[in-house]
């Protein structure tokens, strides 16, 4: 089966940085993509990783090791409104358009 | 505005009952997508399109129906909802690009039925 596993919970304090790590074993791999979505709204996009390493966006970057079906988000001097679920998502296989979505990571940023 | 709407955002139904949600997308998007979304279970694909009058099953099309006859549209339809289909529905539209599609998600239908 396909299957994307992600912590169901972290805390960390503003101004600290935290990582959300990502597991996946999928029947093929084209592309690994990380959303936020605060509650009560919709998923946003926030990163995208095809080839192995890291891929830098302001204050959040995204790590990926292909050999190992492992990822992570890493966010950077936390804010408040950092406060809300990560959701990582795999495209497995090339050609076909279907995405397979973790669980997500609720995070709680505290002051 | 570049924008991906969804109509009703809320519905409360009874078993058994037709029902549509639309989803319209005004970003001349190939590709569009519906998500359920259940505590616990994170977003599970339900249906997707590639283009006009091309669609394909996701993880869990059991129950719904979609239909693409113009590219801005991708209306979701359940013929005989059931209790087990109360949840948070997502329409999402990206280019079709191979590599960083971004999906651009709705704000979603949250549907209850009884």
């Amino acid at each position: 089966g396909q299957n994307i596993d992600q912590p169901t919970e972290m805390t960390a304090t503003e101004g600290a940085i935290v990582q959300i790590n990502c597991t996946y074993q999928t029947s093929g791999f084209n592309g690994l993509f990380w959303y936020q979505q605060h509650a009560g709204e919709a998923p946003t996009f926030l990163s995208y990783n095809v080839l192995d390493g890291l891929e830098e966006k302001g204050r959040f970057s995204s790590f990926l090791s292909r050999s190992k079906g492992y990822s992570y988000l890493l966010l950077k001097e936390l804010q408040m409104k950092d406060s809300a679920s990560y959701l990582c998502a795999v495209r497995p296989t090339s050609g076909t358009y279907k995405y397979i979505f973790g669980t997500g990571t609720r995070l709680k940023v505290l002051a | 505005e570049a924008q991906v709407t969804q109509n009703p955002r809320y519905l409360i139904t009874v078993t058994g009952k037709k029902l549509t949600v639309t989803c319209s997308q005004n970003m001349n998007h190939e590709y569009m997508s519906w998500y359920r979304q259940d505590p616990g279970l994170g977003l599970r694909q339900i249906y997707y399109s590639m283009n006009v009058e091309v669609t394909d099953k996701g993880d869990v099309p059991e129950g719904y129906k979609v239909s693409r006859k113009e590219k801005r549209n991708f209306p979701l339809i359940l013929e005989s909802p059931s209790p087990n289909q109360t949840s948070l529905y997502f329409c999402a539209s990206s280019i079709l690009a191979g590599g960083e599609d971004t999906q651009y998600f709705g704000p979603g239908t949250r549907l209850t039925v009884l």
